[in-house]
C-alpha cells in the first residue's frame, strides 16, 4: 500500500458545526502533514506530527485542532471554522522525521458557508 | 526572511518543445530543494535535491541545483499535452518546507 488516503473527498459545513477530516497511511511513515491550499496558490504548512507527536504548529488558529491517534491515522478536527477556511486540505506523510520526500493525499475540497 | 521564487509565473509553448523552470531560493540552514508537479489536485512528488551539481533525471524531465547561487532549474525536453500543470519548487530547512508560487505550464497541441 503506497498511498495516503483522505476522506472525506468533499465537506460542506455551516461556521456552527463541528466536523473532522481523516487522513491515514500504512507504509510505515512517522511523520505526517497538514496542508491548506487556497485556489491558484501553494499548499500552505499547518502542522506537522512525527512520531505522533505535534511538532510544528504553524500559528494555526484553534478552531483547527489535529490529532494523531497512531502512527497510520491523523484528524483535523473543524469547530466554528470562517468561510475563508475554505480551501483544499491536504495531508501528506514521509519516511523520514522531518521533511524528507513528502507523499500527498487527494485532499478533502473544504466549503465553509 | 526565507523565501523562494519561481519564474517564470506562466509559461506556453508548444509540444515538443523544451522548457527551463527556475526556481531561486534564501532559506535558512537549507537541507534540500523539492520539485512537484500539480494538476488538479495533490501535488505530486518530481525530485528532491541536496547535492550541488548533481542532476536528477527522470524520463524526459531532469533538475540541478546550485548551492552556490542559490538557484534550481527544472528541464521538461520534447514537452507534451499531459505535462500541463503547475510546477511547484519547494525548500526544505531545518524545520520548515517553504513553497515558491508555482509556474503554471501549458502545452499547446
Amino acid at each position: 500500500d503506497t498511498e495516503v488516503t483522505q476522506t472525506p473527498k468533499h465537506l460542506v459545513m455551516g461556521m456552527t458545526n463541528k466536523k473532522s477530516l481523516k487522513c491515514e497511511q500504512h507504509m510505515g511513515h512517522r511523520a505526517m502533514y497538514w496542508y491548506k491550499q487556497k485556489a491558484k496558490k501553494p499548499p500552505e504548512l499547518m502542522f506537522v506530527y512525527s512520531y505522533e507527536k505535534l511538532s510544528i504548529n504553524e500559528s494555526v488558529p484553534s478552531r483547527f485542532s489535529p490529532e494523531c491517534p497512531n502512527s497510520s491515522l491523523l484528524n483535523l478536527h473543524l469547530h466554528a471554522l470562517q468561510p475563508e477556511d475554505s480551501a483544499l486540505y491536504l495531508c501528506a506523510s514521509s519516511t523520514g522525521t522531518s521533511f524528507h520526500e513528502q507523499f500527498f493525499g487527494p485532499g478533502t475540497r473544504l466549503t465553509v458557508l | 526572511e526565507d523565501k523562494v521564487v519561481q519564474s517564470p509565473l506562466s509559461l506556453v509553448v508548444h509540444e515538443g518543445d523544451t522548457v527551463t523552470l527556475n526556481c531561486s531560493y534564501e532559506v535558512t540552514n537549507f537541507r534540500s530543494l523539492l520539485w512537484y508537479k500539480q494538476e488538479k489536485k495533490a501535488p505530486t512528488f518530481l525530485f528532491m535535491l541536496t547535492s550541488s551539481g548533481i542532476e536528477k533525471k527522470s524520463g524526459r524531465l531532469s533538475s540541478i541545483l546550485d548551492k552556490k547561487e542559490l538557484f534550481s532549474i527544472l528541464n521538461i525536453t520534447a514537452t507534451q499535452t499531459g505535462d500541463s500543470a503547475i510546477y511547484l519548487c519547494a525548500v526544505k530547512g531545518n524545520d520548515k518546507i517553504i513553497f515558491g508560487k508555482g509556474t503554471r505550464l501549458h502545452i499547446l497541441p
